[in-house]
């Protein structure tokens, strides 16, 4: 069964610092997405990633995905406070059952 | 263009009642899923629903169904409710199920 590993769950960085959450997952996938969560608030979709060495950039944040290790990045740059949110990453299975199978998300605190 | 809706937004039962949460995807979708998220789980899949049809279910009891209408609205149901089904309830639409979803506000669910 195909289970999606993020980390880390919780990050505390400054403004102004790079940092990369990571994404792995277990079995093959033909799509990952990113989405983020703001708290009390529902999800909204970052990006989504369908082939190997795809790169999608929006803003500070710029995701990636490599098939072959199964994993996936979602890098911050000169992180700024408006990042302060969880971020998920989400695997869609692939074969029969193609249910969309969520990382725990990660906390991310920017502080000044 | 109008996001996903979702009510209510709020619910307070007691053990053992059922509920019926109601999703609108956005116009024009027509696959519709529902998540439960809660703080130790996480994003768990319940359900997804495509031109009226449960495509995938996810693992949990019999005491959570679903259903589709024809204009695409989905329903859940929670019979005989536990202390354990108090979360967060995610609607989410996509135009097809393959595709980026959107999600809903939520409905959170409290169980006394």
């Amino acid at each position: 069964e195909l289970k999606v590993e993020q980390n880390p769950l919780f990050l505390s960085m400054q403004e102004g610092k790079n940092y990369t959450i990571y994404c792995n997952y277990s079995t093959t996938s033909d799509r990952l997405y990113w989405y983020r969560q703001d708290p009390g608030k529902s999800l909204e979709s970052l990006f989504v990633l369908l082939s190997n060495g795809a790169v999608k950039q929006e803003g500070r944040l710029m995701a990636s995905l490599d098939t072959k290790a199964r994993l996936s990045t979602l890098h911050i740059t000169a992180a700024v406070h408006d990042l302060s949110a969880t971020y998920f990453c989400a695997v869609r299975n692939a074969g029969n059952n193609r249910k969309l199978i969520w990382g725990l998300g990660t906390s991310l605190a920017v502080n000044p | 263009k109008a996001g996903v809706t979702q009510t209510p937004r709020y619910l307070i039962k007691t053990r053992g009642q059922q509920v019926t949460l109601s999703c609108s995807p956005i116009s024009g979708h027509r696959s519709v899923s529902w998540y439960q998220q809660t703080p130790g789980q996480g994003l768990q899949f319940l359900f997804e629903y495509f031109s009226e049809t449960q495509r995938n279910k996810g693992n949990f009891p019999g005491r959570f169904s679903g259903r589709q209408f024809s204009n695409s609205r989905s329903e859940m149901n929670v019979s005989t409710l536990e202390l354990g089904d108090s979360a967060l309830y995610l609607c989410a639409s996509s135009f097809v199920p393959q595709e980026t979803q959107y999600f809903g506000p939520g409905t959170r669910l409290l169980v006394l």
